[in-house]
């Protein structure tokens, strides 16, 4: 299995601002993934990372506003731009384990004024 | 969607009842993952179960999957207080192998 850390753990941050969620892996991995889990809700996709490509985005997400970089097969970052309240959630990172589950970071939980 | 959606929403029981908790989809799956949420913490893979199997046991926990009613359901036996979590389903298709989660059953467990 993975082993998969986030920072930061939480954060509050005011309106207007970005905040930049960081992803790190103990091993090498293809593909990382971002999800955001809003208050009591499921987990939706955001992005696809595979490193020295662009991410790819979902339905509803743009680049402009949830940026991803991918510099090598152990790291990630996301950074959530221009921040609203809407954007209060958790954010969650995860890496493909075998047969075909999912490793999942502790996630980051973000509350924005 | 392909969207599984949990039933129930919530459920609340006794140490040492069994838990159950539903998961429907819409359309034909690969595979149907069950993973355990502890508040506010990051999702922990329980059990896969592909189309072609039936049931699945692991620990205290057993999974069953109905293709003709696309329905899964997830048994916890004997509860623990540890056992507290919210469970998510997560069903994937030919084509698109990353997981699409249902809203998730909250599960309480007194001592």
């Amino acid at each position: 299995s993975a082993v998969i850390s986030q920072k930061p753990s939480r954060d509050i941050c005011q309106r207007g601002t970005s905040l930049t969620i960081q992803c790190q892996v103990d091993s090498q991995v293809t593909m990382m993934f971002w999800y955001r889990q809003q208050p009591g809700q499921s987990l939706t996709l955001i992005a696809t990372a595979n490193q020295g490509s662009e991410a790819t985005y979902e339905s509803g997400f743009v680049i402009d506003k949830f940026p991803i970089s991918r510099p090598n097969l152990t790291f990630s970052t996301l950074t959530v731009s221009n921040m609203s309240p809407e954007d209060s959630s958790i954010y969650l990172c995860s890496v493909e384990g075998l047969s075909e589950t999912q490793y999942f970071g502790p996630g980051t939980r973000l509350l924005v004024l | 969607s392909q969207q599984g959606e949990e039933d129930p929403q919530a459920l609340s029981i006794q140490e040492g009842e069994n838990a159950t908790m539903n998961c429907s989809y819409k359309t034909s799956i690969n595979n149907l993952q069950w993973y355990r949420q502890n508040s506010g913490r990051g999702l922990v893979h329980l059990i896969l179960i592909r189309s072609n199997e039936r049931e699945k046991h692991s620990g205290r926990l057993r999974v069953t999957l109905d293709t003709s009613k696309k329905s899964s359901s997830l048994l916890i036996t004997a509860s623990r207080a540890a056992d507290t979590a919210s469970y998510f389903c997560a069903t994937d298709w030919e084509g698109s192998y990353i997981p699409t989660f249902g809203r998730g059953t909250s599960l309480i467990v007194h001592p």
